[in-house]
């Protein structure tokens, strides 16, 4: 069946922009989570949605950060006045459950130039 | 200090080579052990999952968990060269919150 797909696959901005960064998960899965990794450097988590239950948000890494799940599938993560170090791949996890195993979409690379 | 240590590497074998991976963790609370394999410019795919201390075989590859040294592996057996990738290891405890290490970069030559 299809994957966890995320768009677009490469993001271009200028500092100071805002951007929105799209996942769509496996279907049927009530758990999503969005991770970043830079260059060279492990995921490092930014936050998860599980079912109706509030987002844990603890790794967001500034109020510039936010993210949404609409109808419990779709969701979007937006980074407002775009920095430079934000630049990194942004990816997309669901899975089943918080406990299940989580399947990772390709990615949407960041660059702020 | 991190709560998942992975050297980085870069390991370089030949082909036919045991691979031996590994990860060493603080909080005794993490009991979900994962291994994910990522290839250049692609996403994380999983390769083994494990619950609690154990081993898990799966072909060529074997998970081992040891709680009580906190520390967890992969063994690749009869490497290969499409075994190229960088292996990430990664834990959680009952929450969603999986904690990855910063990833192993391995080369396996014909």
């Amino acid at each position: 069946g299809a994957g966890v797909s995320q768009s677009p696959s490469n993001k271009v901005t200028e500092k100071g922009k805002d951007v929105e960064l799209r996942c769509d998960p496996i279907s049927g899965h009530t758990a999503l989570y969005w991770y970043r990794q830079s260059l060279g450097q492990g995921l490092e988590f930014l936050i998860y949605f599980q079912g109706n239950s509030a987002p844990d948000k603890s790794g967001l890494p500034s109020d510039r950060f936010s993210a949404e799940r609409t109808g419990g599938s779709v969701s979007t993560l937006t980074i407002q006045r775009t920095q430079q170090e934000d630049s990194a791949v942004y990816l997309c996890a669901s899975s089943l459950d918080m406990k299940a195993e989580r399947y990772f979409g390709p990615g949407t690379r960041l660059t702020v130039t | 200090q991190k709560e998942v240590e992975q050297d980085p590497g870069p390991l370089s074998v030949p082909e036919g080579a045991i691979v031996s991976l590994n990860c060493t963790y603080s909080n005794s609370a993490f009991q979900y052990f994962m291994w994910y394999r990522q290839y250049s410019r692609k996403g994380p795919e999983l390769l083994m999952y494990t619950y609690s201390s154990g081993n898990k075989e799966d072909g060529r590859f074997t998970a081992q968990v040891d709680k009580s040294s906190k520390y967890i592996s992969l063994f690749i057996r009869d490497s290969q060269p499409s075994d190229s990738a960088t292996y990430l290891c990664a834990t959680s405890s009952n929450t969603g919150k999986l904690i990855f290490g910063q990833g192993t970069t391995l080369q396996v030559k014909p």
